[in-house]
C-alpha cells in the first residue's frame, strides 16, 4: 500500500518569510496527490491536488505545491507567510484507481512568528 | 452553507457503552468515509461507503460498524467502546465517478474521550 512521509512535525517561520513543507511518498505508479490544512478545532481543507500534467500546482490562498516523481515528493510552499497560516498540514496519497485508500501523512504543524 | 454536518461536538463515555456518531452531508456526493486522527499518526480511515447501500473496511475497522442507508447520512457505531478509542474523529465525502480520485470534504470533527 501507499504511505506518505513528513519529515517535519513542527516548523515555525517568521511572518513575511517564505515557506516549504515536506512530502515524501512511497508508491510503485504515479499516485494522484494532495495538500489539506486543518487549523485549530476544524475539519481538514483541500489546498491543492495534483493527478496529473503540469508538475507545478496551484491552490487556494496562495500555496503551490511541485510534483517531483524522481524525488517522491509533493512539497508545498508559499512565497510570503501570513500569521493565518499557521496551522496543521497534511500531505495525502491516493493510487490512481482507487478514491477509498487515500493515505494521511501524520502532518506538520506550522508556526507563524510576528 | 453546504457541507458535512457531525454530532455532537465532544463526547465522554464510559467504557463499555455504545455510541453513534451522526454525519449527514446536503452536497449528494457519493461516497463518504470515516477517519480517526491520533497526535503523530495522521488520519486513518475506519469504513468508507462508495454509494448508498455499499460499506467497505479501511486501516483500522475493528470496534467500529457503518451504515448507508441513503445518500446523505453515514453514522459510525461504537457498540462496546473502549479508552484506544479515544479520538476525534472526522466524517469526509467525496464526488466518485468511475475510479476517479477526487479531493475530500470534511467535517469539523468529533471528539470522543473514553473513560
Amino acid at each position: 500500500a501507499q504511505s506518505v512521509t513528513q519529515p517535519d512535525i513542527h516548523i515555525t517561520v517568521s511572518e513575511g518569510a517564505s515557506l516549504e513543507l515536506r512530502c515524501n511518498y512511497s508508491y510503485g505508479a504515479t499516485p494522484y496527490l494532495f495538500w489539506y490544512v486543518q487549523s485549530p478545532g476544524q475539519g481538514l481543507q483541500l489546498l491543492l491536488k495534483y493527478f496529473s500534467g503540469d508538475t507545478l500546482v496551484q491552490g487556494i490562498k496562495g500555496f503551490e505545491a511541485e510534483f517531483k516523481r524522481s524525488q517522491s515528493s509533493f512539497n508545498l510552499r508559499k512565497p510570503s507567510v501570513h500569521w493565518s497560516d499557521a496551522a496543521e498540514y497534511f500531505c495525502a496519497v491516493a493510487p490512481s484507481y482507487n478514491n477509498n485508500d487515500m493515505r494521511f501523512g501524520a502532518g506538520t504543524r506550522l508556526t507563524v512568528k510576528p | 452553507t453546504a457541507g458535512i454536518t457531525q454530532a455532537p461536538t465532544s463526547q465522554i463515555l464510559a467504557a463499555g457503552r455504545s455510541m453513534t456518531l451522526r454525519c449527514t452531508q446536503d452536497m449528494r456526493h457519493n461516497a463518504m468515509y470515516w477517519y480517526r486522527q491520533d497526535l503523530g499518526l495522521g488520519l486513518r480511515l475506519i469504513h468508507y461507503s462508495n454509494t448508498a447501500g455499499t460499506t467497505g473496511k479501511g486501516e483500522v475497522p475493528d470496534g467500529y460498524s457503518v451504515s448507508r442507508a441513503n445518500t446523505d447520512d453515514f453514522p459510525l457505531t461504537l457498540a462496546s467502546a473502549v479508552p484506544s478509542q479515544t479520538s476525534v474523529y472526522f466524517c469526509a465525502s467525496s464526488e466518485r465517478a468511475g475510479a476517479r480520485v477526487y479531493g475530500y470534504t470534511f467535517g469539523s470533527g468529533t471528539r470522543l474521550t473514553v473513560v
